[in-house]
């Protein structure tokens, strides 16, 4: 299996700041057919399912803000918030769905300081 | 606007066997991997397996022993059993799909969630 580690763990950060959230994974996500990174990450608020952010590791899905962007390539990734706002508080995850079993981080704690 | 809607069986005793349903309404149910993924209470995502229109299974091999995943194509529904429950089988059941058919992708579309208590 693929593991995925985030970092940290948790993060407080002031409105209107940046947050930056690691993944990085136990091995390569990168498709060398396709130049694609299997690599998303998701939104969690409580008592709602994640939320699709970022896919192909630098995506965005449609109708998510630009304020939040993804990078990375290989084993190594980051999710940035830009200027975090009030409704950014959640538990963000990543994803690896290079290969079954897909597996996920363990979640980064985001709050507001 | 394709939606996911789950339903089945609230609390279960150890050794029991979990089953829960997932609906797809509104867009495509052929073509897709349709998957399973659990969440224990204040903890992280676990995939537990997918399904394909024809029938076509993957399962985490920490779950494999224990889990069936099945295709009712004529009420474009799956269903997730799993048997010989435990305590450790507690968590939050999703049902999700794919950005597109082409397998191996991001989940873009998630069920309501559905809380499975094991408790004797």
């Amino acid at each position: 299996d693929i593991v995925m580690t985030q970092s940290p763990d948790s993060l407080a950060v002031s409105l209107g700041e940046r947050a930056t959230i690691n993944c990085k994974s136990s091995q390569s996500v990168l498709y060398s057919s396709n130049n694609k990174n299997y690599l998303a990450w998701y939104q969690q608020q409580p008592g709602q399912p994640p939320k699709l952010l970022i896919y192909w590791a630098s995506t965005r899905e449609s109708g998510v803000p630009d304020r939040f962007s993804g990078s990375g390539s290989g084993t190594d990734f980051t999710l940035t918030i830009s200027s975090l706002q009030a409704e950014d508080v959640a538990v963000y995850y990543c994803q690896q769905y290079y290969n079954t079993p897909y597996t996920f981080g363990q979640g980064t704690k985001l709050e507001i300081q | 606007q394709v939606q996911l809607h789950q339903w089945g069986a609230a609390l279960l005793k150890p050794s029991e066997t979990l089953s829960l349903t997932c609906a797809v309404y509104g867009g495509s149910f052929s073509g897709y991997y349709w998957s399973w993924i659990r969440q224990p209470p204040g903890k992280g995502l676990e995939w537990i397996g997918e399904i394909n229109h024809y029938g076509s299974t993957n399962y985490n091999p920490s779950l494999k022993s224990r889990v069936t995943i099945s295709i009712d194509r004529s009420n474009n529904q799956f269903s997730l059993n799993l048997k010989s429950v435990t305590a450790a089988d507690t968590a939050v059941y999703y049902c999700a799909r794919p950005l597109t058919v082409a397998g191996n992708d991001a989940f873009d579309i998630w069920g309501q969630g559905t809380l499975v208590p094991v408790s004797s």
